[in-house]
Order: structure tokens, then sequence, then C-alpha cells
């Protein structure tokens, strides 16, 4: 079955560390991949997305992804950390002709001031 | 743009009785809307996936009986929990497709508490 995997549940960093959320997923053939973010008390938002092209995707607020399809992964990223960003960040994988997302079980980031 | 709503945000009720969650798209037409179970601390399930005027496609495990989907119309889903009980408490999203059936766009989420 496919899964996708989250692999930190929980991040904690200061302001102006480098962020790096891992995500891998389990299909071989062509996926459409997503990073969502939920700010608290707020709802799901896309932050990026991949369906084709360059494997470097940018998305909002300054994050990016890279689709490294060799070792079926996503990470996201982002050089420089602000309080702001604190949110809980959910991967997700879209494959084949379902239309359904496979969703990872989500990493909650805290930023320290 | 692609802003989704449901309302109630929050709602609590009595064991038996049934509960209607709607979901709407406020800006676009929604081809599909998908509805997701929240659990604490876990990823989310989804629930069923509804094509305006046809009947919602449930996800394995998922009572149709129990979860009544209506997509009457492109910018409006229902979901109905019918007989709630305790354990139907949790936090029921939904979402929306429009332009692409992968992107989907979030609701706010109802917390539904059963006592």
């Amino acid at each position: 079955a496919q899964s996708v995997s989250q692999h930190n549940h929980h991040v904690i960093l200061s302001e102006a560390a480098s962020l790096e959320l891992g995500c891998n997923y389990s299909y071989g053939g062509t996926v459409n991949l997503f990073w969502y973010v939920q700010y608290p008390g707020q709802h799901l938002q896309l932050l990026l997305k991949y369906f084709s092209g360059d494997p470097l995707v940018k998305g909002i607020k300054g994050f990016e992804a890279e689709f490294i399809k060799s070792k079926f992964s996503f990470n996201l990223r982002k050089p420089s950390v602000q309080w702001s960003d604190t949110a809980e960040y959910f991967c997700a994988v879209n494959a084949g002709s379902n239309y359904q997302l496979i969703w990872g079980a989500g990493t909650k980031l805290i930023i320290k001031p | 743009g692609a802003v989704v709503s449901q309302h109630p945000s929050r709602v609590i009720c009595k064991s038996g009785t049934s509960v209607k969650i709607e979901c709407r798209s406020l800006d676009f037409q929604a081809t599909t809307m998908f509805w997701y179970r929240q659990f604490p601390k876990q990823s989310l399930m989804l629930m069923a996936t509804s094509n305006e005027g046809s009947k919602a496609t449930y996800e394995q495990g998922v009572e149709k009986d129990k979860f009544l989907i209506n997509h009457a119309s492109l910018t409006l889903s229902t979901l109905t929990v019918a007989s709630a009980h305790p354990e139907d408490s949790s936090f029921y999203i939904c979402s929306a497709s429009a332009w692409t059936p992968y992107e989907q766009y979030f609701g706010p989420g109802t917390r539904l508490t059963v006592t």
C-alpha cells in the first residue's frame, strides 16, 4: 500500500536556523507531491507542490522542496526560519490515477524567538 | 481566492442525535469535495470523496449509513453524522478541488464532541 512517512514528529529550532523536514513516500510510478502547512488555529494551506519539471520547487514564505526520485523523497527546506513559521507541516502524495492524497503524520515545528 | 468555509466550527451534541456539517467553496466551483477526519496526533484520514450530483465514494471502513454525504451543488457539500456516539467525536475537515483534482483547498474544520 502507498504510504508517506515524515520522520520527525516534533522539531524545535531557534530563529534564523536552517530547516529541513523529511518526507518519503512509497510508490514506484508517477507522483504529485505537496507540502501543506497548518498554522495554530488556522486551516490547512498549500505551501508548495510538484507535478513535473524542475525538481526544486519554490513555495510561499521562502520555503522550497526538492523531489529526488531515486530516494522517493520530497524534503522541505528553508534557509532561515522565523518565529512565525511555527506550525504543523504535512507532506502529501497523489499517486497514479487516483485523486486521493496520501498524508504523512505531520511534523510540529516550534521556533523559539 | 480558493476559500473554503465550514459550518459550524464547533458542535457539542448528545449521543443519539444527528449532526450536519456544511462545507462551502466561497469563490470557486468545486468539482470534487473531500471529507477527512483528523485524530489527535495523527494524520488526516480520508473518509469519502464526492462529486456534484453523484453518490459519494467512501473509503474502506467508513460506514456510509452513518456518515451521509450530500454534494448538492458545485459550492456545497454536507456531512451528516447520523445517530452520533462518543466515538464519533473528532475533528472533521473538508476540502475542495476545482482546476485539478490533485490540488485541494481546505476548510477550517469542525470539532464535534458527542457527550
